[in-house]
């Protein structure tokens, strides 16, 4: 049991397929994370969402699209995503201000 | 320089051994520091914080050299469970900003 749940554990899709990642965390935490780990990559962090406000995005490519409605749930919307995007996608939260975060199982998504 | 290194590996290591792992950091103005383990295919798992004066969890011991700007994580007695990739994570303010290594893979052996 790791306080932050993140569906569907698989997905496979297709470039031209409309999805999204759903992520909820039980640990009454203030921040929320997406990042995108590839093979033999370092973990690369794709949105933080802090007190339900979006306060950083990396240069992520507008195919991907998150939504925090309020501070347990965070969602990625993907659409016409490319092959290399196929990847396992973590959330994570944790509470500002210096504390550690707290990953969910992860999404494995596979682009065909 | 990449702001996070480490030695990728892989550590082999003979179950019973003791291993350590360094990673170095080039923002000296970083604040907080802490090693995950990831199994394969699983997500990371917080394994220790890392404080000023050293800190210890077990078999663990986790020491900090700002002086140097490295954190070490030291394994004593190594199990089978210990295999994993570890990874050093650097935060470089008081907010939210994680630099995560790319990780060191370990290996026991039996």
């Amino acid at each position: 049991e790791t306080g932050v749940t993140q569906t569907p554990r698989h997905l496979v899709m297709g470039m031209t397929n409309k999805k999204s990642l759903k992520c909820e965390q039980h640990l009454g935490h203030n921040a929320m994370y997406w990042y995108k780990q590839s093979a033999k990559k370092p973990l690369e962090l794709m949105f933080v969402y802090s007190l339900e406000e979006r306060v950083e995005n990396n240069s992520v490519p507008s195919r991907f699209s998150p939504e925090c409605p309020n501070s347990s749930h965070l969602f990625l919307h993907l659409h016409t995503l490319q092959p290399e995007d196929s990847a396992l996608y973590l959330c994570a939260s944790s509470q500002v201000g210096g504390q550690p975060q707290h990953f969910g199982d992860g999404t494995r998504l596979s682009i065909l | 320089r990449k702001e996070v290194e480490q030695d990728p590996g892989p550590f082999n290591v003979p179950e019973g051994a003791t291993v350590a792992f360094n990673c170095t950091y080039s923002n000296s103005a970083s604040q907080s520091f802490f090693w995950y383990r990831q199994d394969c295919r699983k997500e990371p798992k917080l394994l220790m914080s890392v404080y000023s004066s050293g800190n210890e969890d077990g078999r663990f011991t986790a020491q900090l050299n700002r002086a140097s700007q490295y954190i070490s994580l030291l394994i004593r007695d190594s199990k089978l469970s210990d295999s994993a990739t570890y990874l050093c994570v650097v935060m470089q303010d008081s907010n939210y900003q994680l630099i995560w290594g790319a990780g060191t893979k370990l290996i026991i052996k039996p």
